[in-house]
């Protein structure tokens, strides 16, 4: 066990829908990250905050909004969801120099 | 230009026998950390070990070794006496710079499996 939850495990929704999905980090980390993995595509980096404020931006479409609470979880906004939208969706967290740690990841299939 | 690069899309090595998973990297900053996760068929992402870019010696985590050749920036993971459980995803992963809050940055992975 990581420390890093993710909810939900699981999530089936249809095209055109909005989903939240949730993470909170470990004790302690300050920084979130948010990405996709899907087959065809590997593993893709979303998006970064820092104690609250976005630091890093990487292939996040327009579609998808993300933030950090003061409490540090953070959601992921996914809008409009197309059928290629279906992927896990990991958080990290981190602190220091030290590695990140994994959430379980939110499967998302988009019918 | 990639920041990492793992050029194995699938491996295979048979049980108990050593196998190298090659990793390169790209970045002009002189403070970076390499790590390593492994990813099994069940999803979860699990860090095996990290090499910061002043570590004089290579990192080990038991059966876990990383060679890191700085001048060809490398950064290869040797699993030694491959088990079964091994078989898994493997990615490589590098943090430029050493301030909270940085980016990483994962490769596309190179799939290990390990035959009986």
């Amino acid at each position: 066990d990581s420390g890093v939850t993710q909810t939900p495990k699981h999530l089936i929704t249809a095209t055109g829908q909005r989903v939240t999905l949730r993470c909170s980090p470990r004790s302690g980390d300050l920084s979130v990250y948010w990405y996709q993995q899907s087959l065809d595509q590997g593993l893709q980096f979303l998006i970064q905050y820092y104690n609250g404020e976005e630091r890093a931006k990487g292939n996040i479409l327009e579609r998808f909004s993300a933030q950090q609470f003061p409490d540090l979880h953070s959601e992921l906004n996914l809008s409009s969801l197309e059928l290629g939208d279906s992927a896990l969706y990991f958080c990290a967290s981190s602190v220091g120099r030290s590695e990140q740690f994994f959430g379980p990841g939110t499967r998302l299939t988009v019918l | 230009a990639q920041k990492i690069t793992q050029t194995q899309p699938g491996m295979f090595v048979q049980e108990k026998e050593a196998v190298t998973l090659d990793c390169t990297y790209d970045t002009s900053d002189p403070s970076y950390g390499l790590f390593w996760y492994k990813q099994p068929s069940s999803g979860e992402m699990i860090f095996l070990i990290y090499q910061g870019s002043y570590d004089q010696q290579n990192a080990t985590e038991g059966r876990y070794s990383l060679n890191f050749q700085k001048a060809r920036k490398s950064a290869n993971l040797v699993i030694s006496a491959s088990q079964l459980g091994d078989s898994a995803m493997y990615f490589c992963a590098m943090r430029e710079g050493f301030n909270t809050g940085n980016q990483f940055y994962f490769g596309t992975g190179t799939s290990l499996t390990v035959i009986p």
